[in-house]
């Protein structure tokens, strides 16, 4: 079974550009996740997804940050523009969703590395 | 907001010890798991625990949820170099539509030395 595949691995950009990261889950996975994941720190959820409906982006700073899954599979993140403090790994996760809740198996992708100079 | 704050947050050991990592919240949590995260790798689970106080066993890993639902443990006995990595744990909500949301913490960064 294929893993959750992301793209790109790694990017670097100045600030006030923009980027777009993108994200094909797992085949079958209803529920889509971003994070990001500063250097030090443990992985904060940005955006959930269930199919193409957004579950929860209470922690996505929508003035520069979007997300989108059109179809219900893969899914593009995208900053514009990018500041300093957003250099990060930027990790997308997918899992089943049996809708039991609480402690359903995320899978992650390998991240996008991105620096903002 | 729900924290995990997790202790140490570096471990520098010599192969053949023992170490414990620790996951502490205010909160209460319907589940919490445990993932190992290699460099230039996303975080791959290692269990979920779920009830208060379960203690679940991984080759030399021994996990443990606090009877509270508020905290938990990773012991690794004999530690090898191939245990070096980024552990964290995370604890999942469980109501209406935040459930399958993950709450991580900073993660503990082991190194095993030869």
């Amino acid at each position: 079974e294929a893993g959750v595949a992301q793209s790109p691995r790694y990017k670097i950009i100045e600030k006030r550009q923009s980027v777009a990261f993108w994200c094909n889950p797992i085949s079958g996975h209803a529920t889509l996740y971003w994070y990001q994941q500063i250097l030090g720190q443990g992985p904060k959820l940005l955006i959930q997804f269930q199919n193409n409906g957004v579950v929860d982006d209470s922690q996505l700073p929508k003035d520069r940050f979007s997300a989108e899954r059109l179809k219900g599979v893969d899914s593009t993140l995208k900053i514009q523009p990018a500041k300093l403090e957003d250099s990060a790994v930027y990790l997308c996760a997918s899992s089943f969703t049996r809708g039991t809740g609480g402690s359903e198996t995320q899978y992650f992708g390998p991240g996008t590395r991105l620096l903002v100079l | 907001t729900q924290l995990l704050e997790q202790s140490p947050q570096f471990l520098s050991i010599q192969e053949g010890e023992n170490l414990t990592v620790y996951c502490n919240s205010s909160s209460v949590f319907s589940s919490l798991q445990w993932y190992r995260q290699e460099p230039g790798e996303g975080p791959v689970l290692l269990v979920t625990v779920v009830t208060g106080g379960e203690v679940k066993k991984l080759k030399r890993l021994t996990f443990q949820f606090g009877d509270a639902r508020k905290d938990s443990s990773l012991h690794i006995t004999a530690a090898q170099p191939g245990d070096t990595g980024l552990y964290l744990c995370a604890g999942a909500d469980s109501g209406g539509t935040s459930y399958g949301k993950l709450t991580f913490g900073q993660g503990t960064i082991l190194t095993v030395h030869p």
